[in-house]
């Protein structure tokens, strides 16, 4: 596609239920991003793959929240056990570039982000 | 451990004029990237400007420049002649090595006719 697909644009899921959250990032980007934003507030960083390496994922809140990007283009933010503070939009972005000067010097591409609302 | 602050919640001016949105952050880095990103309510957020920390010369793009203080750590974003397109929320952010974005918590722009 000619940008990055997220999927769903919207999820409402009861407390306690698992979600995954899609992202399709742009064909041949290596580098892709996951952030958090709370309602009025900035995005916080979840988690980094380079292909299917997961290179950080310091930012993820608790061991409920797991990503993966197995074939190093698709990736999937799984949610367990979800609570009311989950509750956010989720947004994606992309990169072709491996390395952090390259990541910042170029745009990096956004998806539209997830709204996920958590009853 | 970095941060960025940006200290106002909402401005608001009439279209035509020019503003000014601050921001200011805290790093031990010595080369860093600065950003200013548009959020208009679709959710997408939209590269506005970006600042390399070794570039002295203050980015521009278009209608829109920043004001680059290395040593202040100060980031502040000017728009001139502003359009009721500018009307979205915008963020600065700050990148470096560890490949994170570090965002501040937005400042809520809204241009009136």
């Amino acid at each position: 596609g000619a940008g990055v697909s997220q999927s769903p644009r919207y999820k409402v899921a009861k407390r306690g239920q698992d979600v995954a959250l899609r992202c399709d990032p742009i064909s041949g980007h290596v580098s892709l991003f996951w952030y958090q934003q709370a309602l009025g507030q900035g995005p916080e960083f979840l988690t980094y793959f380079q292909n299917e390496a997961q290179l950080d994922k310091s930012g993820l809140p608790s061991d409920r929240f797991f990503a993966e990007r197995p074939e190093g283009s698709v990736s999937t933010l799984k949610i367990q056990r979800t609570q009311q503070e989950d509750s956010a939009v989720y947004l994606c972005a992309s990169s072709p570039y491996a390395g952090w000067v390259l990541n910042f010097d170029q745009p990096q591409h956004f998806g539209d982000g997830t709204r996920l609302s958590i009853l | 451990a970095q941060t960025v602050t940006q200290s106002q919640p909402e401005m608001s001016v009439q279209e035509a004029e020019t503003v000014t949105l601050s921001c200011t952050y805290d790093t031990s880095e010595n080369n860093y990237y600065l950003f200013w990103y548009k959020q208009p309510p679709s959710r997408q957020m939209i590269l506005v400007i970006r600042q390399e920390a070794y570039k002295q010369q203050n980015a521009t793009e278009n209608r829109f420049s920043v004001n680059f203080q290395k040593a202040a750590k100060s980031f502040s974003l000017k728009i001139s002649d502003s359009q009721l397109g500018d009307t979205a929320m915008y963020f600065c952010a700050f990148g470096a090595s560890n490949y994170q974005l570090i965002w501040g918590a937005g400042t809520k722009l809204i241009i009136k006719p």
